[in-house]
């Protein structure tokens, strides 16, 4: 069975901070998402990472999937309060179509 | 709509009553997942339909669970004799299945709750 390790679970911090959010596994996956979760709503994706070694940007989040496709990060700069919310990783086992294995989340509030 | 729609939202039911959850994929989507996220948990995956057939349910925790998709859209899952431990969110997710990095949309969910 793949796990993902998630970490922090939790995390507060004060706006203009910096953070990284960490996924980890002993397993290779095809390819690994970013799911950002708000109350009473489905996740929503924010990225996918394919290539080991990839890096993509998102405004002020900057994603990494690590060389060998195990693990990857999520780095938010200068955090407002709008980015609170439940931040998910998840991967795929292979690709095409293929049931997501989730991290536990991480639970992100900035207080302004 | 645009996007994945999932009914009921809320449902609160008492232990061994049977419930059903409804999803609506996005128009043209083949394939449909279906989740199950515990109170602060990540979702975990329960049965993946693509069109009609049922290709994997090895995520179903129980024979209380079963799913249908019987003309490839619009997808029920079935909860019989509810426990409390069966309290959770179900999310519904549904795909294209054109390239070899499909994204899944996700519904909103139904919260469900056992008394």
């Amino acid at each position: 069975t793949q796990l993902l390790e998630q970490s922090p679970q939790f995390l507060s911090i004060q706006e203009g901070e910096n953070l990284t959010v960490y996924c980890n596994s002993s397993s290779v996956f095809s390819s690994l998402q970013w799911y950002r979760q708000e109350p009473g709503e489905g996740p929503v994706l924010l990225v996918t990472v394919v290539t080991g070694g990839e890096v993509k940007k998102l405004k002020r989040l900057t994603f990494q999937f690590g060389d060998a496709r195990k693990d990857s990060s999520l780095h938010i700069t200068a955090a407002q309060p709008g980015d609170t919310g439940l931040y998910l990783c998840a991967g795929a086992p292979r690709s095409g179509n293929t049931p997501l294995v989730f991290g536990k989340g991480t639970r992100l509030s900035v207080i302004a | 709509g645009a996007g994945v729609s999932q009914s009921p939202r809320y449902k609160v039911a008492k232990r061994g009553q049977d419930v059903a959850l409804r999803c609506d994929p996005i128009s043209g989507h083949v394939s449909l997942f279906w989740y199950q996220q515990a109170l602060g948990q990540g979702p975990e995956f329960l049965t993946y339909f693509q069109n009609e057939a049922q290709l994997d349910k090895s995520g179903l925790p129980s024979d209380r669970f079963f799913a249908e998709r019987p003309e490839g859209s619009v997808s029920t899952l079935k909860i019989q004799r509810t426990q409390q431990e069966d309290s959770a969110v179900y999310l519904c997710a549904s795909s294209l299945m054109q390239g070899l990095q499909e994204t899944q949309y996700f519904g909103p969910g139904t919260r469900l709750l056992v008394l």
